[in-house]
C-alpha cells in the first residue's frame, strides 16, 4: 500500500536549520508531486510548497521563500524539506503529502506522512 | 491572496447533521477539498472536488459548492467524527498556491 514515512522528531536552536525526510513506498515516486504542510500548536494547516520528484522543480509559498528548500533523492524514493534560520514560531508538526495527480499537479493531497514534530527552542 | 473563512466551531448531537461552511470569493468556481484532522494524526482527505468521496470514507460525508460558499455535511454524526475539518483550494491568482481555511472544530455533544 502507499506509504509516506517521515523522519523522527527534532529539537533545534533558533538560527539553525532542520531537514525532514519523507520516504515513500507502494507507488511510483516519479509520478506524483509532493507537498509539504505544517501545523503549529493550536493553529491550522499551512501549505509550504511542492516538489516534482521527476524534475526536481519546486514552488514555495511566499512566506517561506528564501528559507525553505525541497529536494529529493530518486534512488531512495525520498523527499526532503529543509527549513533554515529557524525561529521559535517554526515550532510545528511538518507533514509531507502526495499530490493525487499522476504526472500533473492537482493540488489535492491524498496520502499523508505521519508528521514530524520540530521544536525550536534555545 | 485568496482567503477561505470557516466558523471556528460547530457542535452537534449524535445522530444529527453537522454542516461546516467554507466561504470564499466565488468559491463556486473552484474545486474544494476537505480534510479531517484529529489530534496526533495526519490529515485525512474526506471530500475532494467539491463532492466526491475517496474510497473508505462513509457516505455520511458529503459536500457541495456554489456561489461564495462550500459546505461539508456530516449526516448521522458519530462520536468518532469529532475532529477539526479544513477546506482547501488552489488559488489560481497571482500566487498560484494552495490555500487552507482556518479550520472548524466539530464537537459531538
Amino acid at each position: 500500500q502507499v506509504q509516506l514515512v517521515q523522519s523522527g522528531a527534532e529539537v533545534k536552536k533558533p538560527g539553525f536549520s532542520v531537514k525532514v525526510s519523507c520516504k515513500t513506498s507502494g507507488y511510483t515516486f516519479f509520478g506524483y508531486y509532493m507537498h509539504w504542510v505544517r501545523q503549529a500548536p493550536g493553529q491550522g494547516l499551512e501549505w509550504m510548497g511542492w516538489i516534482d520528484p521527476n524534475s526536481g522543480a519546486t514552488d514555495y509559498a511566499q512566506e517561506f521563500q528564501g528559507r525553505v528548500t525541497m529536494t529529493r533523492d530518486t534512488s531512495l524514493s525520498t523527499a526532503f524539506m529543509e527549513l533554515s534560520r529557524l525561529r521559535s514560531d517554526d515550532t510545528a508538526v511538518y507533514y509531507c503529502a502526495r499530490d493525487e495527480g499522476l504526472g500533473e499537479l492537482k493540488f489535492l493531497m491524498d496520502v499523508w506522512g505521519q508528521g514530524t514534530r520540530v521544536t525550536v527552542s534555545s | 491572496s485568496y482567503v477561505l473563512t470557516q466558523p471556528p466551531s460547530v457542535s452537534v448531537a449524535p445522530g444529527k447533521t453537522a454542516r461546516i461552511t467554507c466561504g470564499g470569493n466565488n468559491i463556486g468556481g473552484k474545486s474544494v477539498h476537505w480534510y479531517q484532522k484529529k489530534p496526533g494524526q495526519a490529515p485525512l482527505l474526506v471530500i475532494y472536488s467539491d463532492s466526491d468521496r475517496p474510497s473508505g470514507i462513509p457516505e455520511r460525508f458529503s459536500g457541495s459548492n456554489s456561489g461564495n460558499t462550500a459546505t461539508l455535511t456530516i449526516s448521522r454524526v458519530e462520536a468518532g467524527d469529532e475532529a477539526d475539518y479544513y477546506c482547501q483550494v488552489w488559488d489560481s491568482g497571482r500566487d498560484r498556491h494552495v490555500v487552507f481555511g482556518g479550520g472548524t472544530k466539530v464537537t459531538v455533544l
